[in-house]
């Protein structure tokens, strides 16, 4: 089956600064890949996904970047606010399936 | 609309307690899921309902029991809990596979939130 890594777990950022979550996949199958945001108490949200026919796609001050060679693919956030402050999941599809399969997640706090 | 609606919000449940989740989506989304979610940790797949059929049980435990009424209805039954059941259960919707070609995103419902006492 897939799996997926993320890096890093925790990530602390000023304001204003940007701030980069990296994700691995296993299986060269899987095409399409989203990134969720949860905040605390509140239901994971999608934020942004590609797939694997595009290398990049952004929406505002998000962006994912992905590398099918390598097989990862980056959640980039430029002008951090601290309403950013949330965990973001990446995740992966395998073609033919419906199922996601997620990273571990990673904590972003952005300070004022 | 991309809105999955899920009842209780908050449920405390004794471990002889007989309970029921409810979970509904208007989007015509044709695969819908269980997940349960433990703090600072992913959402972790436990059934998956593909065209109303039970198509994927993550060898999760027969206290938990699935239930897909019609096409925008999943429930999920619980009986006898343990302690370690407590967690926030997720219920998410997205076209099946073969429902429509392209179409992949995941739509999560805000969870119901279980405590067993």
């Amino acid at each position: 089956g897939e799996n997926v890594e993320q890096h890093p777990s925790t990530l602390s950022v000023q304001e204003g600064d940007s701030a980069v979550i990296k994700c691995t996949y296993s299986d060269s199958a899987s095409n399409y890949f989203p990134w969720y945001k949860q905040e605390l108490g509140k239901r994971p949200q999608l934020i942004i996904d590609i797939r694997s026919n595009v290398g990049e796609k952004k929406d505002q001050r998000i962006a994912v970047t992905l590398n099918k060679t390598a097989k990862h693919f980056s959640l980039h956030i430029t002008e951090t606010q601290p309403e950013d402050s949330a965990v973001y999941f990446c995740a992966a599809r395998l073609s033919g399936y419906s199922t996601l399969t997620f990273g571990k997640g990673t904590m972003l706090l952005v300070s004022p | 609309d991309t809105e999955v609606t899920q009842t209780p919000k908050h449920l405390v449940m004794g471990m002889t307690n007989k309970k029921s989740l409810k979970c509904e989506q208007h989007m015509g989304h044709r695969a819908m899921y269980w997940y349960k979610q433990k703090a600072k940790k992913p959402p972790e797949l436990m059934f998956v309902y593909s065209y109303e059929k039970l198509s994927i049980n993550e060898s999760v435990p027969s206290r938990f029991s699935p239930e897909c009424p019609n096409s925008s209805l999943l429930n999920l039954h619980l009986h006898a809990l343990q302690p370690e059941d407590s967690a926030l259960y997720l219920c998410a919707s997205s076209q099946a596979s073969g429902q429509g070609a392209f179409v992949y995103e995941q739509y999560f419902g805000p969870g119901t939130r279980l405590t067993v006492t």
